[in-house]
């Protein structure tokens, strides 16, 4: 069973198109992200949800819309693509609390092209 | 504000050799430090972990990291390397608390090894 399962693993697609990715985790996590690798590998935070709660939203154009409908689940829709939103989107799991360190579990990745 | 630089965006090393990969820190409040490996076309797996607990972490695959808080430095280490350990390095941390496991991530190190 894969612990983060993200789909689809690879998208291309028009400039101007709307695009969504879709992440599920099944470790019983309560934080779940969106992280965007560039193409130097550069790996930065997006979005951050807690309990369905977002929680962090790192100056990302509005373009992009994460949802939530429930802990195991968070999506990426993105509107408008533009060229400079090519890049591999990873969805990440985590406990997060009084316990919790913020180790995260990654998935696998969605590249997505836009031409 | 927190931030990590990893030293050397490329390491080679010969199969057997000692593997050193650098990871230095800034961060305001104690970290948690993290090493993550990706490889190609793949996610990013855990390596080790630095918690706060002992100094020198273990992690998977032989790999080692020490903290030291003198240096901000979280250095990573295998005393001989194989084959199957090229691939790419990225050091993490999170500064703990409140920010609900937002990791900074260094730049990556490429670790090539050559038999």
């Amino acid at each position: 069973d894969t612990a983060v399962s993200q789909t689809p693993k690879y998208l291309v697609t028009q400039m101007g198109n709307d695009k969504s990715i879709k992440c599920e985790q099944n470790l019983g996590h309560d934080t779940m992200y969106w992280y965007k690798q560039d193409s130097k590998k550069f790996l930065k935070i997006m979005f951050s949800y807690n309990n369905k709660e977002l929680i962090i939203n790192e100056t990302v154009p509005n373009r992009f819309s994460p949802k939530s409908p429930d802990k195991a689940h968070l999506n990426l829709h993105i509107n408008s693509l533009e060229l400079g939103d090519s890049a591999v989107y990873f969805c990440a799991s985590s406990h997060t609390g009084l316990a919790g360190t913020g180790e995260l579990f990654f998935g696998e990745g969605s590249r997505l092209t836009v031409l | 504000a927190q931030s990590v630089t990893q030293l050397g965006s490329h390491v080679s090393v010969s199969e057997g050799a000692l593997v050193l990969l650098r990871c230095n820190y800034s961060s305001s409040v104690p970290p948690y430090l993290f090493w993550y490996v990706q490889y190609p076309n793949q996610g990013l797996q855990l390596l080790l972990k630095y918690t706060s607990a002992a100094t020198l972490v273990k992690g998977i695959n032989g790999f080692e990291a020490e903290f030291k808080k003198s240096e901000t430095s979280f250095h990573l280490t295998k005393p001989s390397a194989h084959m199957s350990d090229a691939a790419e390095y990225f050091c993490a941390l999170n500064a703990g608390g409140t920010s609900y496991g937002k990791l900074t991530f260094g730049q990556g190190t490429i670790l090539t090894v050559h038999p």
